[in-house]
């Protein structure tokens, strides 16, 4: 099965920069999902990291750890739209994504 | 990308009475899709895995005898809420993967969900 441990709450200023920090265990490794959603809403899909590094993607970047079973989600330049809850999923080979509690961001002016 | 729809968007029920969601992937075709529940400010819960032409797998503590689940098309699963109560009301969302998207992972595409609110 999998384990994600992600923090539950975190609050930042519009404008300034984010990390959002994801630790994982897992039987089997196949790669990980960050996605987001807002209140009310379906998650969307922001990315998907299976080699180490970082993958930069406009204002958000993911990066992988695969022997720290460790990633982060990083969000620059925030806007107030960004609020939203951040899932951090790691799936086992073909299994469903499974999610962890997601972590709550909040951004203020 | 891929798109899922859920109809309806949202419902209100009498207690003890059926509701049924219907989840479509619009451009895909989908083996498989997932029926999650969220409860307010809590994470996704995976309920069933739904497999075409074959039985729902459900997860531990999920009653397959009050979820019904039919996937009778590889573009079309159903969740029914039998005999619902006011604590199944909750936000469901169903999840489909592509069956040809080959690649290297399992993107999972999610419907908008289904807000159910009973009474």
């Amino acid at each position: 099965g999998q384990n994600i441990d992600q923090p539950t709450e975190m609050t930042a200023t519009e404008g300034a920069i984010v990390q959002i920090n994801c630790t994982y265990q897992t039987s089997g490794f196949n790669g990980l999902f960050w996605y987001q959603q807002h209140a009310g809403e379906a998650p969307t899909f922001l990315s998907y990291n299976v080699l180490d590094g970082l993958e930069e993607k406009g204002r958000f970047s993911s990066f992988l750890s695969r022997s720290k079973g460790y990633s982060y989600l990083l969000l620059k330049e925030l806007q107030m739209k960004d609020s939203a809850s951040y899932l951090c999923a790691v799936p086992s080979g073909n299994t469903p994504l499974v999610f962890g509690k997601g972590t709550r961001l909040s951004v203020i002016a | 990308g891929a798109v899922v729809s859920q109809h309806p968007s949202w419902v209100i029920c009498k207690s003890g009475t059926s509701v049924k969601i219907e989840c479509r992937s619009l451009d895909f075709q989908a083996t498989t899709m997932f029926w999650y529940r969220q409860f307010p400010k809590q994470s996704l819960m995976l309920m069933a895995t739904s497999n075409e032409g074959s039985k729902a797998t459900y997860e531990q503590g999920v009653e397959k005898d009050k979820f019904l689940i039919n996937h009778a098309s590889l573009t079309l699963s159903t969740l029914t809420v039998t005999s619902a109560h006011p604590e199944d009301s909750s936000f469901y969302i169903c999840s489909a993967r592509d069956l040809l998207s080959g690649g290297s992972y399992n993107e999972q595409f999610f419907g908008p969900g289904t807000r159910l609110t009973v009474l």
